[in-house]
């Protein structure tokens, strides 16, 4: 499967806990997306990477989410002392120069 | 305000039926347009990009108005499964997407 690929698909955690979230994506895409969906609304800007250059990061994301992307390759997004108001879909998206971006599954974080 | 602004819907269609979809964005500077599809619990695809001299692809039909900062999307002939949220995308220097428009279209 040469598409994005995001692991884990699902994830429950207790409230508190720090979750890590990777994505895959498409070989050779050099910009790399995190969103984060919630029900009825659409995919909201996290942060994005251009190779392993991290350009921009939310203003709505606090300082508990960081996101890598080491080798300009895989990255991860990371989320500490996690808060029910966190459960989401985690959508990782990829780009070449191109603007189309190619989405993968999303992982789905329930925080109980 | 947000950047992009689009009427959530639900669009409840009979098969058959032309429908419109209409978006506004914000940022005068914002450089692409897209339309996405979702389907529901999946991710969201590419549907077709956005063009001022208008462009169409089979049934589907997208225009933009970048003087009233305006997209909007035509689908004729609407098939059972056209059924699903059509988020319009805008970017500037990263991807920003409005909060899409669900779409049902019924027997």
């Amino acid at each position: 499967d040469t598409g994005v690929s995001q692991n884990p698909r699902h994830k429950i955690t207790k409230r508190g806990q720090n979750v890590t979230f990777r994505c895959d994506p498409i070989s050779e895409h050099n910009r790399l997306y995190w969103y984060r969906q919630t029900l009825g609304q659409g995919p909201e800007f996290l942060t994005y990477f251009q190779n392993e250059a991290q350009l921009e990061k939310s203003r709505l994301l606090s300082d508990r989410f960081s996101a890598e992307r080491p080798k300009g390759s895989f990255s991860t997004l990371e989320i500490q002392r996690t808060e029910q108001g966190d459960s989401a879909m985690y959508l990782c998206a990829s780009s070449l120069q191109d603007p189309e971006a190619f989405f993968g599954q999303g992982t789905r974080l329930t925080v109980v | 305000r947000k950047e992009v602004e689009q009427d959530p819907g639900p669009f409840n269609v009979p098969e058959g039926a032309t429908v419109a979809f209409n978006c506004t964005y914000s940022n005068s500077a914002s450089q692409s347009f897209f339309w996405y599809r979702q389907d529901c619990r999946k991710e969201p695809k590419l549907l077709m990009s956005v063009y001022s001299s208008g462009n169409e692809d089979g049934r589907f039909t997208a225009q933009l108005n970048r003087a009233s900062q305006y997209i909007s999307l035509l689908i004729r002939d609407s098939k059972l499964s056209d059924s699903a949220t059509y988020l319009c995308v805008v970017m500037t220097d990263k991807l920003i997407f409005g909060t899409g428009t669900r779409l049902q279209v019924f027997p």
